[in-house]
């Protein structure tokens, strides 16, 4: 089946340390996104990229690395400088200017 | 500015009523597309429809319907005979030109929808 796979579902971090998420897909699409959507708001752009080895910031990239040097692989880290890291991570993915695909999701806490 | 409203938080009603989900929108572009997503328990993000600006014609899919009006930027979502599946939150979106991401979509800040057996 094609679709986006997000692993972990869960993810608990530490005080100082890096963790990183997560997402691949196999629907051959160029373009692949980070959003986090925390409780009674909307999703927020975090990083976008629309082709391998390039990536561009979101609205809320502060404290967030990304990469893409697969096509189908575009894994998020959450660093030791977002301070407020608790949110519900969404990776989706896309053809140009078309409807996104999305991920089931990754729930980070802070221990 | 860019911006969606979704001014309902949440909405209970009761199997086999039919409900309606607003979505106000503001932008200043002439060319821009308007989404709708449902977010089940489950998490993941379920595409639903796309609307583009230059057509107002109303859509119907089975038991869901949308009403696009370009006057009052609005780009409601009705579900006839609502049934417990229907349970979720739901988004509207716009996208809107970002750098060179034109795929950049502002949510609203979602509807949850409950539906009572």
């Amino acid at each position: 089946d094609g679709g986006i796979t997000q692993s972990p579902k869960y993810l608990f971090r530490k005080e100082g340390q890096n963790v990183t998420l997560s997402c691949e897909q196999n629907l051959n699409h160029d373009a692949m996104y980070w959003y986090r959507q925390d409780p009674g708001q909307g999703l927020r752009l975090i990083y976008y990229s629309q082709i391998v080895n390039d990536f561009q910031k979101g609205d809320i990239a502060e404290g967030y690395s990304v990469s893409r040097e697969k096509k189908e692989s575009f894994p998020l880290t959450v660093t030791s400088a977002q301070k407020n890291p608790t949110a519900f991570y969404l990776c989706a993915s896309s053809e140009f200017n078309e409807k996104l695909f999305f991920g089931s999701g990754t729930q980070l806490s802070v221990l | 500015a860019q911006k969606v409203t979704q001014a309902q938080t949440e909405i209970s009603v009761v199997e086999k009523e039919d409900v309606t989900l607003d979505c106000v929108y503001e932008t200043r572009d002439t060319t821009y597309y308007l989404f709708w997503y449902k977010q089940p328990p489950s998490g993941e993000l379920v595409f639903l429809i796309r609307r583009n600006s230059f057509d107002e014609q109303n859509e119907i899919s089975g038991r869901y319907s949308w009403n696009f009006q370009k006057s009052t930027s609005s780009f409601n979502f009705t579900i006839t005979a609502s049934q417990v599946v229907d349970s979720a939150v739901y988004f509207c979106a716009l996208r809107v030109n970002y750098g060179g991401a034109t795929n950049k979509l502002i949510f609203g800040t979602g509807t949850l929808l409950a539906v009572q057996p």
